[in-house]
């Protein structure tokens, strides 16, 4: 079936701009994150997803950054007011559901990469 | 903090080497493990991954991993390397309980034709 999609692949804005990243998840997959990539770094977690709700946004650098997933599937990272620190690869990966052991395996997306100047 | 150490950054290799790339991490809980591959211009895919039972797990591409607990290791090994290998390899951590990734800084292999 079909993977992890993401659109537009490459974003690029002007600081102060607003921007918005979606990923289409696999489907059934109930759960849904999203990691930011900095160049010559592993990918870091910004929030998670449990069907519509975030179940944790710890990773959010801030309150620029909001994500939404309103109906379950579907999900949009905003950013307000782009910084040029904000310019790295966002990720979303999905999974089938979490275990109570721990995460379940993750599929990744190929990513948005967004470039402020 | 949980962190996860990915020693070498980058390697290269000739064909027919062997690989091992190291992954410790901190973390005193039970853990699920995992290595992904990301080849050139593609996106994360993953190599193999530990939840439980067997240390040694074997994944795509003649790709193994051994879980070494006391060692809070997780190297990921190949014998014999091909140059479709070139690729930037993560290693990654889901602490029990959490469902969130951490990830290495990654080790940028070049396998030599």
């Amino acid at each position: 079936g079909a993977g992890v999609s993401q659109t537009p692949s490459n974003k690029v804005t002007e600081k102060g701009k607003y921007v918005e990243l979606r990923c289409d998840p696999i489907s059934g997959h109930t759960a849904l994150y999203w990691y930011r990539q900095s160049l010559g770094q592993g990918p870091e977690f910004l929030i998670y997803f449990q069907g519509t709700g975030a179940a944790d946004d710890s990773g959010l650098p801030n309150d620029r950054f909001f994500a939404v997933r309103p109906e379950g599937s579907v999900s949009t990272l905003k950013i307000q007011r782009t910084e040029r620190g904000d310019s790295a690869v966002y990720l979303c990966a999905s999974s089938r559901q979490t275990s109570g052991q721990g995460a379940d395996t993750q599929y990744f997306g190929p990513g948005t990469r967004l470039t402020v100047l | 903090a949980q962190s996860v150490s990915q020693h070498n950054h980058h390697v290269i290799l000739s064909e027919a080497a062997s690989l091992e790339l190291g992954c410790n991490y901190s973390y005193g809980g039970t853990v699920n493990l995992f290595w992904y591959v990301q080849y050139p211009g593609q996106h994360l895919q993953l190599l193999l991954k530990y939840f439980s039972g067997d240390p040694l797990v074997k994944g795509i591409k003649g790709f193994e991993a051994e879980f070494i607990k006391s060692k809070f290791s997780f190297n990921l090994r190949k014998p014999s390397v091909q140059w479709s290998d070139t690729a930037e390899y993560f290693c990654a951590v889901g602490p029990s309980g959490t469902y969130k990734y951490i990830f290495g800084t990654g080790t940028r292999l070049k396998v030599l034709a």
